[in-house]
């Protein structure tokens, strides 16, 4: 069964500082990962998504990685601001594509200004 | 970019009571849709996959008479709590991907925050 656990489970940041997010996963026969944002009673915001062929994907200050063989991806945040305080949450999608996600419980991120 | 809605946001119901909440996929047809739990400081737990026009398919532990779900068409799909009780009080997301998309990026609805009195 599928496991996957976000380390750390808070973080507390000055703004500017650069921060990473670790993401691991039980068994390394994904399909995908995803990395998600929710902000406090909302849904969720897609940030990334990394293919189990590749191995990182960037979008603007965002950087994930993925290590599949290992079980474990980041993110990594560059130059925080206090915009960037939610929860992030990485889910792996099981071995066939379309099926649901698996989720991780997140890390609550507070930047302060 | 793709947009899919919840309804109700948030609901406030007696125990005992049977609760509606529906997910529709806005821009896109969506022949599957995921209905999901979150409890509070927990991760996002899949409850069932909606299947437009079929039987629902449920995670185990999941109980399929409480847990009602119809997918009659590809651009909605409704969860029926029946005689909800305290316990089912939490947060429940629907998210989708649109049928054909070459893209594996799953659209997540806000959610409905249900408390059970």
């Amino acid at each position: 069964k599928q496991e996957v656990t976000q380390i750390p489970a808070a973080l507390s940041v000055p703004e500017g500082e650069n921060l990473v997010l670790n993401c691991s996963f039980t068994d390394s026969a994904i399909y995908n990962l995803q990395w998600f944002r929710q902000d406090p009673g909302k849904g969720l915001t897609s940030l990334l998504l990394i293919q189990s062929s590749q191995r990182e994907q960037t979008s603007g200050r965002l950087n994930a990685s993925l290590d599949k063989s290992s079980g474990r991806s980041t993110l990594y945040i560059a130059a925080s601001q206090p915009g960037d305080s939610a929860t992030y949450l990485c889910a792996v999608r099981r071995s066939q594509a379309g099926t649901a996600l698996i989720f991780g419980k997140g890390t609550t991120l507070s930047v302060s200004s | 970019g793709a947009v899919v809605s919840q309804h109700p946001s948030r609901v406030i119901c007696k125990s005992g009571t049977s609760v509606k909440i529906e997910c529709r996929s806005l821009d896109f047809q969506a022949t599957t849709m995921f209905w999901y739990r979150q409890f509070p400081k927990q991760s996002l737990m899949l409850m069932a996959t909606s299947n437009e026009g079929s039987k629902a398919t449920y995670e185990q532990g999941v109980e399929k008479d409480k847990f009602l779900i119809n997918h009659a068409s590809l651009t909605l799909s409704t969860l029926t709590v029946t005689s909800a009780h305290p316990e089912d009080s939490s947060f429940y997301i629907c998210s989708t991907r649109p049928s054909g998309s070459f893209t594996d990026t799953q659209y997540f609805g806000p959610g409905t925050r249900l408390t059970v009195l």
